[in-house]
């Protein structure tokens, strides 16, 4: 099956720095979806990216799914920021997780 | 704004018990799918439901699982005898026809 691999896989910041995730994926796929998960567990939609560039405040997100990878911005970080960004490929309408980037932005 | 909702938010059980987590999709959403997530894991899935039958399963959905669609508005994941593995988060999803999933909050279960 297809295979997705994020890095990298832990990140500390300071709260104002930028950073880019970055997800790989083995295999060409119908669409991406990038998440956030908070410290509660909740799964939150960032980006729904099949391809080209999204912004969102201080995120942005850019797939380019002839290569297969998919980045994701944050600038001027955050301590809400924190938690762990999940990239999600979309094949035959199930999403494949990535293990992952967990995030730490320091105050 | 529409919302997946679910319920219970946390579900402690004992081994071999049964459990049905519940989800509400969004209201004019046909497709239907479930996930879980291991603590500290990535997210993996589960089933994918539409019209009233099972679209596509994972390895991990063996015949401990079922779903249903018991009304308009629910739909109902259950586990039939509860293993200490089954300890999960569970998450349900919805769409419409469009391809991006809209996820619930989550039921965390437990298995003692």
């Amino acid at each position: 099956g297809i295979q997705v691999e994020q890095s990298p896989p832990d990140l500390i910041l300071q709260e104002g720095a930028n950073s880019t995730l970055r997800c790989n994926f083995s295999d060409s796929v119908n669409n991406l979806q990038w998440f956030h998960q908070n410290p509660w567990g909740q799964l939150i939609n960032l980006f729904y990216i099949p391809s080209g560039t999204k912004q969102n405040g201080r995120l942005s997100a850019t797939t380019v799914a002839t290569e297969r990878y998919s980045l994701l911005y944050i600038s001027s970080s955050q301590t809400t920021d924190s938690g762990v960004y999940f990239c999600a490929p979309l094949r035959t309408y199930k999403y494949i997780f990535g293990t992952g980037t967990r995030l730490k932005v320091l105050a | 704004e529409p919302e997946v909702t679910q319920t219970p938010s946390h579900q402690v059980t004992q081994m071999g018990q049964e459990v049905i987590l519940r989800c509400v999709p969004i209201s004019n959403h046909l497709y239907f799918y479930w996930y879980r997530q291991i603590l500290g894991q990535k997210v993996e899935f589960l089933v994918s439901f539409y019209n009233n039958e099972i679209s596509e399963k994972s390895e991990i959905f063996d015949d401990q699982f079922s779903v249903e669609r018991p009304d308009g508005s629910n739909f109902t994941l259950k586990i039939r005898s509860t293993k200490l593995e089954d300890s999960a988060m569970y998450f349900c999803a919805s769409r419409d026809r469009n391809q991006e999933q809209y996820f619930g909050p989550g039921t965390r279960l437990t298995v003692t």
